[in-house]
């Protein structure tokens, strides 16, 4: 079993959808991370964060320290927003290194 | 304008072959790490640098070894090339020392072993 978890694995939704990924970890953390990688490859931090919420945009992030879970929203998706989603925690312990999820495909159809 | 740039984008090489890869920053942090992406997309850490210290060593077989020449470059040379060294390879770097930590990500490398 991975230490982080993403569901869904592939998600596929009508463009103007309100859009759901979650993660879930099984260590002790001192931040998450969301990341998006493009169709061509490209990896883009989206989000950084150790508590609460953080919005950017149409895009919203929450973790609960206590349940060890975060989401990333994304309110009016748009085709352009078809990449794959990564969460991945830095642990509070030993090197601090970033370990990933699998990652959740979004595919956002016009 | 490039904040992390890597060379070469695309390399094809054949088994037992020596390459490198090279990796350099323009934002001014002081971390620097290489990650390999296997052909399931799965992201894992081998090395990280901070200010030019080996900082993580991740399970990673001793033909591969890291340079940090300096804190804006991080290179990584890869002896006896193998096939299951086929993956892509993303360098980034990030204020780590300042707590922030956002990671900024180069474009990757396409190693592919025949």
């Amino acid at each position: 079993k991975n230490e982080v978890e993403q569901s869904p694995q592939n998600l596929t939704a009508q463009e103007g959808e309100f859009i759901t990924i979650n993660c879930s970890y099984s260590v002790g953390i001192s931040a998450l991370h969301w990341l998006q990688q493009h169709p061509g490859g490209g990896i883009v931090s989206l989000f950084m964060l150790s508590s609460g919420k953080k919005k950017h945009g149409r895009l919203i992030a929450t973790i609960n320290i206590q349940e060890k879970h975060s989401s990333l929203h994304i309110t009016a998706s748009h085709p352009r927003d078809s990449a794959v989603y990564i969460c991945a925690v830095r642990s509070n312990f030993g090197n601090e290194k970033l370990t990933f999820g699998t990652g959740t495909r979004l595919t956002i159809i016009p | 304008d490039t904040a992390v740039s890597q060379t070469p984008k695309y390399l094809v090489t054949q088994m037992g072959n020596d390459k490198s890869i090279k990796c350099e920053q323009n934002l001014g942090h002081d971390t620097m790490y290489w990650y390999k992406q296997d052909s399931k997309k799965f992201l894992k850490i081998m090395f990280s640098y901070n200010n030019k210290e080996l900082i993580i060593n991740e399970t990673v077989p001793n033909r591969f070894s890291p340079k940090s020449p300096d804190k804006a470059h991080l290179n990584l040379h890869i002896n006896s090339l193998e096939l299951g060294d086929s993956a892509v390879y993303f360098c980034a770097s990030s204020f780590r020392d300042r707590g922030t930590d956002t990671q900024y990500f180069g474009p990757g490398t396409r190693l592919t072993v025949l």
